[in-house]
């Protein structure tokens, strides 16, 4: 049973446009979520998280927005740069999950092209 | 370095072999978590170490995983009677605290293994 899922496996933009990557979760007793970056033959880094009783968490060129009736969540990336291309997982976690284990998607990889 | 070491980065061993990996966290950081991920897909939840005292460890697969943290520092995780289907990058992460808003988990490189 997946219950955070990305379906996009993959994304590609162009330089200074905006990038949006998206996510789907089922437990509604989720009550955080986090993005984290990957690059190859690195582990995954930390990159925006937000509290389900917000809907908007803004951190510099990156944004995460919250639907909690949808149940969806989306990463969005203004403007992306060609350093930005990795792999980016959203993770959720929250009341169900004891020590706040954190539930992976399976990724999207983004790619910026110069 | 301050970020949280896995060793050895590499690991290529037979069907049927024992393999330990090796985990170093940040300093300070109370909680250990251990994750596994396979081509294509995102870390899978293994095992959670709070102090000394493994606080989660749904995610074990079977019998032949086990992890300790003995000095509520460095924690080995270790495989039995590997399988083929055991190969994976097996990834090692710190925090704070328990995971949570405020105490994202702090990831190592991994150790990719493979089981011949």
């Amino acid at each position: 049973d997946q219950q955070v899922k990305q379906n996009s496996p993959s994304l590609s933009v162009q330089e200074g446009r905006i990038s949006i990557l998206n996510c789907d979760y089922t437990n509604s007793m989720f009550d955080y979520f986090l993005w984290y970056k990957k690059y190859p033959a690195e582990g995954p880094t930390f990159l925006i998280s937000i509290s389900s009783i917000k809907d908007k968490n803004e951190d510099g060129r990156f944004t995460v927005f919250l639907n909690k009736s949808a149940k969806h969540l989306s990463l969005h990336i203004v403007p992306s740069q060609p350093g930005d291309s990795a792999v980016y997982f959203c993770a959720a976690s929250g009341v169900g999950n004891q020590g706040g284990k954190l539930i992976f998607g399976q990724g999207t990889e983004l790619s910026v092209k110069p | 370095g301050a970020g949280v070491s896995q060793t050895p980065s590499n690991k290529v061993t037979e069907k049927g072999k024992y393999v330990e990996l090796r985990c170093d966290p940040i300093s300070g950081h109370t909680a250990l978590y251990w994750y596994r991920q396979s081509l294509g897909q995102g870390p899978e939840f293994l095992i959670y170490f709070q102090g000394t005292g493994a606080a989660d460890d749904s995610g074990l697969p079977n019998d032949r995983f086990f992890a300790v943290r003995p000095e509520g520092s460095v924690s080995t995780l270790k495989i039995q009677r590997t399988e083929r289907g055991d190969s994976a990058v097996y990834l090692c992460a710190s925090s704070l605290r328990g995971a949570g808003l405020d105490s994202p988990l702090h990831f190592g490189n991994g150790t990719r293994l493979t089981v011949t």
